[in-house]
């Protein structure tokens, strides 16, 4: 079975611009998670999709948003990028069990250098 | 609001020691899951482990082995007879259970490097 695939795996970009970073879940996964990890932050959650809605979100700017298609397939958008933005990006999936907390599997994720 | 605290930064071992890897947490909620991730330099974080806060058995797979006590909000892990394969970022995370599901949301450690010399 296929894990969690990120594309691209690295991404350069300057301020200003936006980005599309692409998450295809396991195969049978509803639930697709983003995380944004840096040196000094750590890891932060970001938001959730399950069944193309958003039912979770972290405590991001509005720049960030993301979206599910209908296969499972999540891609996330940042736009007017920021030096801060430089991150390893990580897209997690999970059955999404009803009456307990999910495990996630996560991607290798994508790292954006803004520079 | 929860947190999770590894004050471990950095641990460096030879290999065959035996290391630990603290993990202290903090929540109001009294349902909740903590969990052990590994990240090696590829960046995928794999799963380790899962523990629901109503279960204090300790757990041990192989060389790893978790010790849950939440009298002291703890919830540690040791890795016995090291390898240098077992060189790698260690986080330990908590998810709150109110609605009986956390939307993906995880609270992660600052995370402990490992590094397991030959």
């Amino acid at each position: 079975k296929a894990g969690v695939t990120q594309t691209p795996r690295y991404l350069i970009k300057t301020r200003g611009q936006q980005v599309t970073l692409s998450c295809s879940p396991i195969s049978g996964h509803r639930s697709v998670s983003w995380y944004q990890q840096t040196p000094g932050q750590g890891l932060q959650f970001l938001f959730e999709y399950f069944s193309e809605t958003q039912r979770n979100k972290g405590n991001f700017p509005g720049r960030f948003s993301g979206r599910q298609f209908s296969n499972s397939r999540s891609e996330m958008n940042v736009s007017t990028l920021e030096l801060g933005d430089s991150a390893l990006y990580l897209c997690a999936s999970s059955l999404a069990e009803t009456g307990g907390i999910e495990k996630l599997f996560f991607g290798s994720g994508t790292q954006l250098s803004v520079l | 609001a929860q947190k999770v605290t590894q004050a471990q930064t950095e641990i460096s071992v030879v290999e065959k020691e035996d290391v630990t890897l603290d993990c202290v947490y903090e929540t109001r909620d009294t349902t909740y899951y903590l969990f052990w991730y590994k990240q090696p330099p590829s960046g995928e974080l794999v799963f380790l482990i899962r523990r629901n806060s109503f279960d204090e058995q300790n757990e041990i797979s192989g060389r790893y082995s978790w010790n849950f006590q939440k009298s002291t909000s703890s919830f540690n892990f040791t890795i016995t007879a090291s390898q240098v394969v077992d060189s790698a970022v260690y986080f330990c995370a908590l998810s709150e259970g109110s609605g009986g599901t956390s939307y993906g949301k995880l609270t992660f450690g600052q995370g402990t490097i490992l590094t397991v010399h030959p």
